[in-house]
């Protein structure tokens, strides 16, 4: 079955530091991967996608993923956190010829001062 | 228009009664999710339709649980005898269902059920 494993529930980081979340999905087939982040009382957004064109895939506000094959991994980064990215984030799986998607637990994102 | 617009975006209801959720998808998209989202969870799928007819139903968790959408544009959520847990936020997304734009969700607002 298609699924994605997001592995920590929540992140802490300063302001102006890095931020990795971390995601594995497993496959049977070729997947394409998503990127969404839901802000407190507002609707899920689309941050990137792929889909097996560039591994590494830029979106909105600064955030990049890298889709790596061989540890079935696709990890969200920036390289400077915001106070407004503080927002809880999906990993969202999908498989070639199946529409639904399929999100991960979330990772809450906490930014501080 | 210019977003998917879900209603209510508060319905409390007891434990037992009908409830209808709406959803009115980004004019010209033909694809239609409604997944449902609980405390603390990531939003779990329930239903997909393309046009008319319901291509996925295969999340939706028991025969008291149904949508439709007859026009192949507005859709609606029925949940009879509702249980305290259904209770949840049930998101409505809609796609272009094209290859370029297929699986890219637009997500509505949500609507947030409470049973009491």
């Amino acid at each position: 079955a298609q699924s994605v494993t997001q592995l920590d529930s929540h992140v802490s980081v300063s302001e102006g530091t890095p931020v990795l979340l971390r995601c594995n999905y497993s496959s049977s087939y070729s997947p394409s991967l998503f990127w969404y982040v839901q802000h407190p009382n507002k609707g899920l957004q689309l941050l990137l996608k792929y889909t097996s064109a560039a591994t590494l895939v830029k979106g909105i506000n600064g955030f990049e993923a890298e889709f790596k094959k061989s540890e079935t991994s696709f990890h969200l980064t920036k390289p400077s956190a915001h106070m407004s990215d503080a927002a809880e984030y999906f990993c969202v799986v999908s498989f070639t010829g199946f529409q639904k998607l399929v999100f991960g637990t979330g990772t809450r994102l906490l930014v501080s001062p | 228009g210019a977003g998917v617009s879900q209603t209510p975006s508060n319905k409390v209801t007891e434990k037992g009664k009908y409830v209808e959720l709406r959803c009115d998808p980004i004019s010209g998209h033909t694809a239609l999710y409604w997944y449902r989202q609980s405390l603390g969870q990531g939003p779990e799928f329930l239903i997909y339709f393309q046009g008319t007819g319901a291509a996925d139903d295969s999340g939706l968790p028991n025969d008291r649980f149904f949508a439709v959408r007859p026009e192949g544009s507005v859709s609606t959520l029925k949940i009879q005898r509702t249980e305290r847990g259904d209770s949840a936020v049930y998101l409505c997304a809609s796609s272009p269902g094209t290859d370029s734009g297929a699986n890219v969700l637009t997500f509505g607002a949500g609507s947030r059920l409470t049973v009491l």
